[in-house]
């Protein structure tokens, strides 16, 4: 299996600017978790999807983030528009169901915005 | 609500010698504890775990450790080797429980 797949690896943007960050799960896998890490807050769970639903969005920072799981192998998280303090590293990870403990991570879009 | 604190932030050990990693939680209802492994520029991966019905796990060179009356629970590498260096987090958490409570992480070096 390919694992959690994340694009983009980087992104630099300017403050106020779009930014979609998109991600593509382990196949047959209908959890699926957007983090957040930064050296100042650690790892922080931003959304948290199960079969395409979102259960748990209490740790989206604000308005400005949003999340969407239109289909099984596909998500995305937005920031419109962006902060600089949204500089962090965000990963996806996936797992095989509501009650499986094991989380797979992607590698991670490292997102710059000045 | 649960709280996760992990000790050291660094640890750095000769290659060869062990290293211990500490965590200890609040919330006496978490039974499950994992491991995840982190290196630089990827995601964490996870490397072992244990549930609260038993006090020990091994896997090979690292063995994960749980004391449930005083709420701690540790990881234990042996023979550390340089592919060893990295980031280690440690979680806790309701089993089926999709929210993992995460350590804020230890840095481990292994000097040559």
């Amino acid at each position: 299996d390919a694992g959690v797949i994340q694009s983009p690896r980087h992104e630099v943007t300017e403050m106020g600017q779009e930014v979609t960050l998109r991600c593509k799960p382990i196949s047959g896998h209908n959890s699926l978790f957007w983090y957040r890490q930064t050296m100042m807050r650690g790892l922080e769970l931003l959304i948290y999807f199960n079969n395409n639903v979102p259960i748990d969005d209490s740790g989206m920072p604000e308005d400005r983030f949003s999340a969407k799981m239109p289909n099984a192998s596909f998500s995305t998280l937005k920031i419109q528009p962006s902060e600089p303090r949204d500089s962090a590293v965000y990963f996806c990870a996936s797992s095989h169901s509501f009650s499986s403990d094991t989380q797979y991570f992607g590698p991670g879009t490292r997102l710059t915005v000045l | 609500g649960e709280n996760v604190e992990q000790h050291p932030s660094t640890l750095s050990v000769q290659e060869g010698d062990s290293a211990v990693i500490k965590c200890t939680y609040s919330d006496s209802a978490s039974n499950y504890f994992p491991w995840y492994k982190q290196e630089l520029g990827k995601g964490p991966q996870l490397i072992i775990d244990i549930r609260s019905n038993v006090g020990e796990k091994k896997d090979q060179r690292i063995a994960v450790t749980l004391n449930k009356t005083a709420k701690h629970f540790s990881l234990h590498i042996t023979e550390t080797q340089p592919e060893d260096s990295a980031v280690y987090f440690c979680a806790a958490s309701l089993r089926g429980n999709y929210q993992l409570i995460w350590g804020a992480g230890t840095k481990l070096i292994i000097k040559p």
